[in-house]
């Protein structure tokens, strides 16, 4: 089915590790974008990217990068975990019709 | 800079009554589209209305329906004879258009939790 998919669903880090989140779409979607969701908030943008090779800072950028070498995966990078990073991540995707979010990534820093 | 308020953290309601979610939006931007999207225990985000800033019909669908009224900017959200599986968290979000007529970075509220009791 087409859509967006995230992996991992689950994932616990140490203090100080770094992984990768990654965002893969098969709608040919332009613009993509990563969120966060901490409990009792909406979501924030992260960073976001307007097609292949263009990414740009959302409202809470500090502590992650990413990349976007193709239209198909946006992949957000954690270098140094900290317990501030917390949360639950979801990647998505828009158009001319909407939006289209991936399931979210549970993380948890220990 | 964009904003969605959704004043009410939190509704309790008994099963059958009517419910209403308020969201109230902030925007400079002339084309923007207003969204609500249900969030149920299980985490994923399902996708409920779009609405384009020129077009303020209300709409039904099913037990659901929404009022938007640009001028008091909002878009509301009505849940009748509500049900159990309608506890959830509900987000009203707004984004601006691209000029390519692209969806855009959107902006959430902070979400409203309904339980409906039995």
């Amino acid at each position: 089915n087409a859509g967006v998919t995230q992996t991992p669903k689950f994932r616990i880090l140490k203090i100080g590790q770094s992984m990768t989140l990654q965002c893969t779409q098969d709608m040919n979607h332009n613009y993509m974008y990563w969120y966060r969701q901490d409990p009792g908030m909406g979501l924030k943008l992260i960073y976001y990217s307007v097609g292949a090779g263009i990414t740009d800072k959302g409202e809470v950028p500090n502590g992650y990068n990413v990349s976007r070498s193709t239209t198909e995966d946006f992949p957000l990078r954690l270098e140094l975990a900290a317990p501030s990073q917390t949360s639950v991540y979801f990647c998505a995707s828009s158009s001319h019709y909407g939006y289209t979010f991936g399931s979210g990534t549970r993380l948890t820093v220990v | 800079a964009q904003k969605v308020t959704q004043a009410q953290t939190e509704i309790s309601v008994v099963e059958k009554e009517d419910v209403t979610l308020d969201c109230v939006y902030e925007t400079r931007d002339t084309t923007y589209y207003l969204f609500w999207y249900k969030q149920p225990p299980s985490g994923e985000l399902v996708f409920l209305i779009r609405r384009n800033s020129f077009d303020e019909q209300n709409e039904i669908s099913g037990r659901y329906s929404w009022n938007f009224q640009k001028s008091t900017s909002s878009f509301n959200f009505t849940i009748t004879a509500s049900q159990v599986v309608d506890s959830a968290v509900y987000f009203c979000a707004l984004s601006e258009e691209k000029r390519s007529g692209s969806n855009y970075k959107l902006t959430f509220g902070k979400g409203t939790l309904l339980t409906v009791n039995p």
